[in-house]
């Protein structure tokens, strides 16, 4: 089971700032939180992570609480492209590894 | 190049039929896996390689096999298909057990009749 908590939908204007935010209360100290979106039908695609400082990559930047229990992922222009489900994951470990357990998401639609 | 390549992208199938799937990554990465993402939309880990060793087997029936012959490919057979194997298939690859820089390919839709 997915450990985050996210909207299932947002709005936003073209143009102007998405923040979508992600709830993850039970976040382990070391665990960091990741987050990756999911165009049309197409495979999923990394986006950014982080652990407790905030983050910022060439696609968008990542604001962490202090008390690391919730994230923003900030996408700064938005754009008709950045119409996608997005996913807030942390890891979920297994006996022999680890891998990202994807929940249900935000989708997010960008409009003129 | 693609970065990880699926084969075939769609598959379309009669129930009890054996079918599998290739991917392919050229990214030197070091863990591969499989999800499956049905009808509703969500993603679920059925299997995960690390240098070619199985590392996850997420509760997935023994009818799907998957192989990994070295660590740039993992294979997914599936023996007496089924309706409800119907689903797009997504093969992923990591540089290591991090959660971090997933490449997904493109996805197999599997459809079975």
């Amino acid at each position: 089971d997915a450990k985050t908590t996210q909207p299932p939908s947002m709005d936003c204007a073209e143009g102007r700032a998405a923040n979508l935010p992600c709830n993850h209360s039970t976040i382990s100290g070391n665990e960091y939180v990741y987050w990756y979106r999911q165009i049309h039908s197409q495979g999923p695609q990394y986006i950014i992570h982080g652990l407790k400082n905030n983050e910022t990559n060439e696609m968008a930047s990542l604001i962490i609480t202090e008390d690391r229990k919730s994230s923003t992922l900030i996408l700064p222009h938005a754009t008709l492209r950045d119409t996608a489900v997005y996913y807030c994951i942390v890891r979920v470990a297994y006996q022999a590894g680890t891998a990202l357990i994807f929940g249900k998401g935000t989708t997010l639609s960008v409009s003129s | 190049d693609t970065a990880v390549s699926q084969t075939p992208k769609y598959l379309v199938t009669q129930m009890g039929n054996d079918k599998s799937i290739k991917c392919e990554q050229n990214l030197g990465h070091d863990t591969m896996y499989w999800y499956k993402q049905d009808s509703k939309k969500f993603l679920k880990i059925m299997f995960s390689y690390n240098n070619k060793e199985l590392i996850i087997n997420e509760t997935v029936p023994n009818r799907f096999s998957p192989k990994s012959p070295d660590k740039a490919h993992l294979n997914l057979h599936i023996n007496s298909l089924e309706l409800g194997d119907s689903a797009v298939y997504f093969c992923a690859s990591s540089p290591g057990t991090g959660g971090w820089g997933y490449t997904f390919g493109s996805g197999t839709r599997l459809t079975v009749v």
